[in-house]
């Protein structure tokens, strides 16, 4: 069964960071691309990120560019979101998605992690 | 970048009834277009993708068509468990960008 499961989010202040992992099972995680993809509160999905499953291409929404980082550790399992700068725009649920086949198109996705962005 | 639109924006039927959403895309994306189901509370699931392809498990009376610029979501017979927002994203090339979303209900 394929598990997807999100950790890392919390409260932190404006101009903060926060890591976030997504600890993936029950795939050969290394043969697939991955994707953040993220929900403010009462608003729509909002794709933020992606990455081929070697890391070869990475991909960030205009929104997040030059500030989020994302990469992967086929050796653990493990999607992570780096987040500097963090605004009170970026205060939504972050889910970890796998990739179908085309990067972007999301098959599997995890609960979601909050991230709240306030002083 | 290219965007996206869905229209209606929310509507309304009787169980039973055919439902159609559209998405438009603001250049071609040839067939590069996922839907997906997020049911309140819950988190999305993929319906559709290559415009027309039904994700395994998803019931046959969701059906995608469409290609380059405009799509559709039909369900063809409104079921009480298929309350949800649905969403419309490319995929042809980064930004992978999500619809503004159709909200539907029972009447």
């Amino acid at each position: 069964e394929v598990q997807l499961v999100e950790s890392g989010g919390g409260l932190v202040k404006p101009g903060g960071s926060l890591r976030l992992s997504c600890a993936a099972s029950g795939f050969t995680f290394s043969s697939y691309s991955m994707n953040w993809v993220r929900q403010a509160p009462g608003k729509g999905l909002e794709w933020v990120s992606s990455i081929s499953s070697s890391s070869s291409y990475i991909y960030y929404a205009d929104s997040v560019k030059g500030r989020f980082t994302i990469s992967r550790d086929n050796a653990k399992n493990s999607l992570y979101l780096q987040m500097n700068s963090l605004r009170a725009e970026d205060t939504a649920v972050y889910y970890c998605a796998r990739s179908l086949a085309a990067a972007g198109t999301c098959d599997y996705w995890g609960q979601g992690t909050l991230v709240t962005v306030s002083s | 970048d290219i965007q996206m639109t869905q229209s209606p924006s929310s509507l309304s039927a009787s169980v039973g009834d055919r439902v159609t959403i559209t998405c438009r895309a603001s250049q071609g994306i040839s067939n590069y277009l996922a839907w997906y189901q997020q049911k309140p509370g819950k988190v999305p699931k993929l319906l559709i993708y290559a415009a027309s392809t039904l994700q395994s498990g998803v019931p046959s009376r969701f059906s995608g068509s469409g290609s380059g610029t405009d799509f559709t979501l039909t369900i063809s017979s409104l079921q009480p468990e298929d309350v949800a927002t649905y969403y419309c994203q490319k995929y042809n090339s980064a930004p992978f960008t999500f619809g503004p979303g159709t909200k539907v209900d029972i009447k």
